[in-house]
């Protein structure tokens, strides 16, 4: 059974970095196929995806903010993180990680979610 | 601006049908398969349907999925007050090399 959970800041300022924390059981990423990727949902507004990466390391980011996102993955602890810098209120959102299974594309199994407010 | 088209909202009656749409491109739906994921109100979204009409297990057979050239659509049958929800339809977009979804449409059930 695939179970994931976000953790991380609750508050970060304007300008500052946030670093995010996918920890996962059910499967590994160094399993042929697997893949994580974040998403996220401003209160109110839709879900827009942010960044993956694969078992093998390849990662794909969000044209409109790959400048400002890294993902990585720490196989041993079943772990991902996402950090984007320079928060900017509009950046306040539920952040999402979810599991994408080998094959073609799609989500199979979400995180709780975890709320993310950008204010000084 | 979601690369995906759905309609804000769609309702029925109960036990009644409804059918949602989601329109794309040639990169993303047109050469990708359509997933849709169901969100009740204060819950993460969960998974309805995979490759275009594939249902996970424990989903029940009124939710079904049908794709066509640049369009997909979602049917939900025998609508019951449980089902509202907002609904997302999601896929890859191989242009942008990036997964995208649509802006969702919240269903309503009169």
């Amino acid at each position: 059974q695939i179970t994931l959970k976000e953790s991380g800041p609750t508050l970060v300022k304007p300008t500052q970095t946030l670093t995010l924390t996918c920890t996962f059981s059910g499967f590994s990423l160094s399993t042929t196929g697997e893949g994580v990727g974040w998403i996220r949902q401003p209160p109110g507004k839709a879900l827009e995806w942010l960044a993956g990466i694969h078992w093998n390391g390849d990662k794909r980011y969000s044209p409109s903010l790959k400048s400002r996102l890294t993902i990585a993955k720490d196989t041993s602890k079943n772990q991902v993180f996402l950090t984007m810098t320079d928060m900017a209120p509009v950046d306040t959102a539920i952040y999402y990680c979810a599991h994408r299974p080998p094959g073609f594309y799609y989500l199979d199994y979400w995180g709780q979610g975890t709320l993310v407010t950008v204010s000084s | 601006q979601s690369v995906l088209t759905q309609p804000p909202s769609v309702s029925a009656a109960p036990g009644q049908k409804v059918t949602i749409s989601c329109s794309g491109g040639s990169f993303n739906i047109g050469n990708n398969y359509v997933s849709w994921y169901q969100q009740l109100p204060g819950t993460a979204p969960k998974l309805l349907i995979y490759e275009d009409n594939k249902r996970p297990s424990g989903i029940l057979d009124r939710f079904s999925g049908s794709k066509s050239g640049t369009s997909a659509t979602l049917d939900i049958t025998g609508l019951q007050t449980g089902d509202e929800a907002d609904y997302y339809c999601g896929t890859w977009d191989s242009s942008l090399n990036a997964g995208v979804f649509g802006g969702g449409s919240k269903l309503t059930v009169l």
